[in-house]
């Protein structure tokens, strides 16, 4: 199996902050990252496809960027809405694998 | 994307089998990859299988012997099974369709809301 890792586990921010979070598979996975946004009680959203590919009706201050083993998500001018939790999932292989998560907290 | 929810009990006693449905509403499931992903509280997510309306089927092998995926295009749904639980399968169980690009490769790109279902006599 794949290992996806990401780092920080949590972090805090304020409003209007830039911050990056960022996710290293065990093995090259090519650019098959994608990056997702979770609220509690809520269904995950897609952010990210294909490791920079913004998915439609994302805003812009989300961005992906890497490729083979290390990806990276930044999110600019952070809005209130964006305090969640954000998981990266590699799509190169079976079984699929999530890193644990990064809790972005104020 | 499309609207998902999951149906089923929210408690299973440990031995039995955990049974959820997913109701896809606003497009038909006889088109691309649907999945089940679960998350055991305080941990990650984890993919769970999928099931590709022709009736294939893919598992992640941790759980693949005590796993099946179905089908019921009649209502536009489809299902979960694991068998044998335990304390360890608690968790937010999801259903999400699953896109297969080539260019793009697997993503996620609809997800239902989750439902916890405990394990516990």
């Amino acid at each position: 199996d794949i290992q996806m890792t990401q780092s920080p586990s949590s972090l805090s921010a304020s409003v209007g902050d830039r911050v990056t979070i960022t996710c290293r598979a065990s093995q090259s996975i090519n650019r098959f990252l994608n990056w997702y946004q979770q609220k509690p009680g809520k269904a995950p959203q897609l952010l990210i496809y294909a490791a920079s590919s913004l998915q439609s009706g994302v805003p812009p201050r989300f961005s992906g960027g890497g490729s083979g083993t290390d990806f990276t998500l930044t999110i600019t001018s952070l809005q209130p809405e964006d305090f969640a939790t954000y998981s990266c999932q590699q799509g190169y292989s079976t079984p699929i694998t999530f890193g644990q998560g990064t809790r972005l907290e104020i | 994307q499309v609207p998902l929810q999951e149906s089923g009990p929210g408690l299973v006693k440990p031995s039995e089998t955990l049974s959820l449905t997913c109701t896809v509403s606003g497009g038909s499931i006889n088109n691309d990859y649907w999945s089940w992903i679960r998350q055991p509280p305080g941990k990650g997510l984890e993919w769970i299988g999928y099931i590709h309306y022709s009736g294939s089927t893919n598992y992640n092998p941790s759980l693949k012997s005590r796993v099946t995926i179905s089908t019921d295009p009649s209502k536009n749904q489809f299902s979960l099974q694991l068998r044998s639980v335990t304390a360890a399968d608690t968790a937010v169980y999801h259903c999400a369709r699953l896109l297969r690009k080539a260019a793009a490769g697997p993503h996620f790109d609809s997800w239902g809301q989750g439902t916890l279902v405990t394990v516990s006599s």
